[in-house]
């Protein structure tokens, strides 16, 4: 599985925008790049994804590199309920039947947002 | 959206013996469904994929008969921890493939063995 770097932590204002950063340099072509997030004591929530085109939702924003060696998630006004840990995943598209499409995490980035 | 199900959401048992934990998809049919584990402060890692009507796949270092995965119908997948030891204590999380996004999560299982 291709790996992702995340910072282990950033800190954001509420209300603020946040620029959350991946970087995948070993990412394939069929590489889609997914995020989600965890609250404390709950399961993965699912953010955005995309392949190559930058994508917009009503959670978040994601923008990727043209070389797609790296992506960062947007988020446009951080609120208290946006504190969680951010993943930053590729997951194979070539190989949806297979087990290759299963989701590998890493640690990912914690995302504290201050008052 | 596509809904997981997972219960329950807490369990304590007793050392030695075996805890069953389901996971439901409950507005669409899941033919993969993902089992991980996650311990305080790390990451969530992958125990199995477990693929309806068939056996499961299990990750290197993981034990197929402590960790028993059963994925008898397209929205029903249970995993059991056999004979459970204090060091199973855990999150236990579940998740399937939907048509949209991929993946949807169950809010998890904390097991506690005393």
């Amino acid at each position: 599985d291709a790996k992702t770097t995340q910072p282990n932590s950033m800190e954001s204002n509420e209300e603020e925008p946040v620029h959350l950063p991946c970087n995948h340099s070993t990412i394939s072509g069929t590489d889609y790049i997914h995020w989600y997030r965890q609250l404390p004591s709950q399961g993965p929530e699912y953010v955005i994804h995309g392949l190559t085109s930058n994508v917009n939702n009503r959670m978040a924003s994601l923008a990727i590199a043209e070389d797609r060696k790296s992506s960062t998630l947007i988020l446009h006004r951080a609120t208290l309920r946006d504190a969680a840990v951010y993943y930053c995943i590729l997951r194979d598209g070539g190989a949806w039947e297979t087990s290759g499409s299963r989701l590998t995490f890493g640690e990912g980035t914690q995302l504290t947002v201050n008052p | 959206g596509a809904v997981v199900s997972q219960h329950p959401s807490r369990v304590i048992c007793k050392s030695g013996t075996s805890v069953k934990i389901e996971c439901r998809s409950l507005d669409f049919q899941a033919t993969t469904m993902f089992w991980y584990r996650q311990f305080p402060k790390q990451s969530l890692m992958l125990m199995a994929t477990s693929n309806e009507g068939s056996k499961a796949t299990y990750e290197q270092g993981v034990e197929k008969d402590k960790f028993l995965i059963n994925h008898a119908s397209l929205t029903l997948s249970t995993l059991t921890v056999t004979s459970a030891h204090p060091e199973d204590s855990s999150f236990y999380i579940c998740s399937a493939r939907d048509n949209s996004p991929g993946y949807t999560f169950g809010s998890g299982t904390r097991l506690t063995v005393v």
